[in-house]
């Protein structure tokens, strides 16, 4: 176990909607950081939030949003959601400015149909 | 462009052999690089670590090589066990790019065969 809780862990819906995925760090970890991995890709950065504020932006499409609240967990905004945007979506957490370790949550399946 | 690979998408030993996996990068900043075992239905968990000062680091069965001047790096898993078998991982980060972000492979099946 991590440490990193993501809800939920599966999530269908239909093209068109907006849906929320929440990610709780580690105790302790000020960044969180979202991935996407889609069928046969490894994971892509989306966007990194360190204690509130944005960090880092990736290959995070204008579509998706995310905010990091003043507790450090954080939320996925996904909307007008696509058939391609069904994946994983993982959230990770670290201590910055100590190591480069980041600890993985489990992940929420999200399935457009 | 991926900046970082994994060329080879599965790989098969036998138990108690030497598994080795492979990771090729591009990006010349990168100077901080991991490893990253993945069981499905579970996220990815961190394995092993290098810097790039370093050329070695080992953690019990686990090694990883760095070799700079080639952009190349190995994880060597020795002995291999069937409970190794899993997705791993190969990513790296720039400490001056500003964030900490890491850059994945695509990832390599690693199958341990009793």
């Amino acid at each position: 176990d991590s440490g990193v809780t993501q809800t939920p862990k599966h999530l269908i819906t239909a093209t068109g909607q907006r849906v929320t995925l929440r990610c709780s760090p580690r105790s302790g970890d000020l960044s969180v950081y979202w991935y996407q991995q889609s069928l046969d890709q490894g994971l892509q950065f989306l966007i990194q939030y360190y204690n509130g504020e944005e960090r880092a932006k990736g290959n995070i499409l204008e579509r998706f949003s995310a905010q990091q609240f003043p507790d450090l967990h954080s939320e996925l905004n996904l909307s007008s959601l696509e058939l391609g945007d069904s994946a994983l979506y993982f959230c990770a957490s670290s201590v910055t400015g100590v190591s480069y370790e980041q600890y993985f949550g489990p992940g929420t399946r999200l399935t457009v149909t | 462009d991926q900046q970082v690979k994994q060329n080879s998408p599965s790989l098969s030993v036998q138990e108690g052999r030497i598994s080795i996996l492979n990771c090729d990068y591009t990006n010349s900043m990168f100077d901080y690089f991991l490893w990253y075992k993945k069981y499905p239905a579970e996220g990815p968990t961190f394995l092993i670590s290098i810097s790039s000062i370093k050329d070695k680091n080992e953690d019990g069965r686990f090694t990883v090589f760095l070799n700079k001047s080639a952009k190349h790096l190995s994880l060597h898993i020795v002995p291999s066990q069937p409970g190794d078998s899993a997705v791993y991982f190969c990513a790296a980060s720039a400490s001056r790019g500003g964030s900490e972000k890491l850059v994945f492979g695509k990832g390599t099946k690693l199958t341990v065969n009793p």
